[in-house]
């Protein structure tokens, strides 16, 4: 499976302003995804981050609020804008390509907003 | 859409015993379905998977049971060791795009000597 990397692995960070997490794979991959994980809970997928292509949100996630590059194969940033309280969360990337199903995950970005 | 709750089900299991921990799908058209394991201050690991065409696939010490009748995925581990002790999630691909998990509310594996 493909080596994933965040930077940076947490932040604390003040309301209103913004933070940019990265996301590094070892090799290329076809799919990259982008998930919110609240303190104490599961999983939600924020959006698909598509190279050379805008990314595609889910319900209740909009670009405005979180913004998401994919300039090439084996890079993706989100970032999450005009941050409050509710926004601390672990932000978690993962990989896949679409010839297996498989998906691996990132260590996650612990981010929490005061 | 997202799970609510702090409080993840609990499975407390004396090291050596087999291990099942179980999960209910929302999705009858899902065509694949993943098994996660989140230890303290990580990112989710692969397990095993599974797609809707089987009902039981094995592992190293892992098996996944499907049961689309009942929308159900189960996970056992056999031989349960202390470095199994996490949170597991399962995981479903709703069908409609590759890649799209849906994931479980989650179950914490407490191993105990």
């Amino acid at each position: 499976s493909a080596v994933i990397s965040q930077k940076p692995s947490r932040d604390i960070c003040q309301r209103g302003t913004s933070l940019t997490i990265q996301c590094q794979v070892d090799s290329q991959v076809t799919m990259m995804f982008w998930y919110r994980q609240q303190p104490g809970q599961s999983l939600t997928l924020i959006a698909t981050a598509n190279q050379g292509s805008e990314a595609t949100y889910e319900s209740g996630f909009v670009i405005d609020k979180f913004p998401i590059s994919r300039p090439n194969l084996t890079f993706s940033t989100l970032t999450v804008s005009n941050m409050s309280p509710e926004d601390s969360s672990i932000y978690l990337c993962s990989v896949g390509e679409t010839s297996s199903y498989e998906q691996y995950f990132g260590p996650g970005t612990r981010l929490t907003v005061t | 859409g997202e799970s609510v709750g702090l409080h993840l089900p609990t499975l407390s299991v004396q090291e050596g015993d087999n291990s099942i921990i179980n999960c209910a799908y929302s999705n009858s058209a899902s065509d694949y379905f993943i098994w996660y394991k989140q230890e303290s201050g990580k990112g989710p690991q692969f397990i095993i998977d599974i797609r809707s065409n089987m009902d039981k696939r094995q592992g190293q010490r892992v098996t996944v049971l499907l049961n689309k009748t009942v929308k159900h995925l189960s996970l056992q581990i056999a031989a349960t060791q202390p470095g199994d002790s996490a949170v597991y999630f399962c995981a479903e691909n709703l069908g409609d795009s590759w890649g799209k998990l849906q994931f479980g509310a989650g179950t914490q594996v407490v191993v105990t000597p």
